[in-house]
């Protein structure tokens, strides 16, 4: 059962718009949220993350915003490049000694000129 | 540049072969970790090491695999026998867990990955 979940596995965005994309969670002890991006033959580079105490966080042209009563967050990338194209992961991970991970199934996101 | 150095690269591999995917982690990273990605499952974690002690293997087939952390400066995923069902990208990653930065133990580095496959 994917306790988090990314809907949409892609995406196609005009570059110069913005690019939002969506992770949903269904475990609410999960308390920090993370954001990698990742391309082709790469490893999954850290992004954005977001701890449950904020609604939003911003960095550059990317924020992630956490709606908690919703178990939703969002990334929005504005404006999207075509340098933003890749795959896109939500993670999430809960307070105390779990120090694990969960992720999502990743958005495949392309930016087109 | 600090980064996590994975080796190797690429690996093929008959079936029934032993194979040993190595991992160095950034430097004073006392955590590390080996994730599988596969189309089907996405991002796998296998093990967990924090300090070089065995956190977490849940996620790992225990008959054919086995990670261990020789010291603090190498990592193993071993496969002993391999079978084409392994064929997959293994990626390892290391971060920092401390009790004063409690919420950067999220942050995690990736390497490049070893890309398997078993025939």
């Amino acid at each position: 059962d994917q306790q988090v979940k990314q809907n949409s596995p892609s995406l196609s965005v005009q570059e110069g718009r913005i690019s939002i994309l969506n992770c949903d969670y269904t475990n609410s002890m999960f308390d920090y949220f993370l954001w990698y991006k990742k391309y082709p033959a790469e490893g999954p580079t850290f992004l954005i993350s977001i701890s449950s105490i904020k609604d939003k966080n911003e960095d550059g042209r990317f924020t992630v915003f956490l709606n908690k009563s919703a178990k939703h967050l969002s990334l929005h990338i504005v404006p999207s490049q075509p340098g933003d194209s890749a795959v896109y992961f939500c993670a999430a991970s809960g307070a105390g000694n779990n120090r694990k991970l969960i992720w999502g199934l990743g958005t495949s996101l392309a930016v087109n000129p | 540049d600090a980064r996590v150095t994975q080796t190797p690269r690429h690996k093929v591999t008959e079936m029934g072969q032993e194979v040993t995917m190595r991992c160095q982690p950034i430097l004073g990273h006392n955590t590390v970790f080996w994730y599988r990605q596969t189309m089907m499952q996405g991002l796998e974690l296998l093990a967990y090491f924090r300090n070089r002690a065995p956190l977490d293997d849940s996620g790992m087939p225990k008959d054919r695999f086995s990670a261990e952390m020789p010291d603090a400066t190498l990592a193993t995923l071993k496969i002993q026998p391999s079978e084409p069902r392994d064929s997959a990208v293994y990626f390892c990653a290391s971060g920092l867990d401390t009790l004063e930065s409690p919420q950067s133990r999220n942050t995690i580095y990736f390497g490049e990955g070893s890309w398997l496959t078993v025939v």
